[in-house]
């Protein structure tokens, strides 16, 4: 069946303009996740969802980061004024409940000039 | 000081060659331990879990967890050139505690490995 696919896979933009990144988990899943992966490093939590409920926002840097799952499917990734060390692989992973198993995607790139 | 410190290598080995992988870690609410696989330009795939201390294998792959020093390690036996990979050690915690929970995973810097003919 299909994986998790992420939209844009790549995106450049401006310093202070805003982005969405968007993620379509594998039908079924309850559970999703959001990772950033910094060049040369493992990924870095950002924020999971149960259901349409952020259940752990506790990686999500500062208010400039944001992220919705409205109907407890697709999420998308906000973030507002962007910075040149928010360039990174901001990955999203899903997996049918809450656990350590998360099926990720591939990533999209975003760079940040 | 990171939660979780792995050696980034990077990794050259022959083929055949026998592959050890390492990490350490400082939160002892740590209950999960994992090793997940990168491919360049894909996301990570999960290769292997252990719950708590103990040893687990699968075929190739053996997972070590040692939580009374906080030390976890893969072996990777007759290695192939197919195994040329980023390793990425992962963790999470049982429950919300200790700056844990079920669905958030901590990761090791990764070890890149190449496996040559």
């Amino acid at each position: 069946g299909a994986g998790v696919s992420q939209t844009p896979s790549n995106k450049v933009t401006e310093k202070g303009k805003y982005v969405e990144l968007r993620c379509d988990p594998i039908s079924g899943h309850t559970a999703l996740y959001w990772y950033r992966q910094s060049l040369g490093q493992g990924p870095e939590f950002l924020i999971y969802f149960q259901g349409t409920g952020a259940a752990d926002d506790s990686g999500l840097p500062n208010d400039r980061f944001f992220a919705v799952r409205p109907e407890g499917s697709v999420s998308t990734l906000k973030i507002q004024r962007t910075e040149r060390g928010d360039s990174a692989v901001y990955l999203c992973a899903s997996s049918p409940r809450a656990r350590f198993e998360q099926f990720f995607g591939p990533g999209t790139r975003l760079t940040v000039l | 000081q990171k939660e979780v410190e792995q050696d980034p290598g990077p990794l050259s080995v022959p083929e055949g060659a026998i592959v050890s992988l390492n990490c350490t870690y400082s939160n002892s609410a740590f209950q999960y331990f994992m090793w997940y696989r990168q491919y360049s330009r894909k996301g990570p795939e999960l290769l292997m879990y252990t719950y708590s201390s103990g040893n687990k294998e699968d075929g190739r792959f053996t997972a070590q967890v040692d939580k009374s020093s906080k030390y976890i390690s893969l072996f990777i036996r007759d290695s192939q050139p197919s195994d040329s990979a980023t390793y990425l050690c992962a963790m999470s915690g049982g429950r919300s505690t200790g700056g844990t929970s079920y669905g958030k995973l901590t990761f090791g810097q990764g070890t890149i490995l190449t496996v040559h003919p």
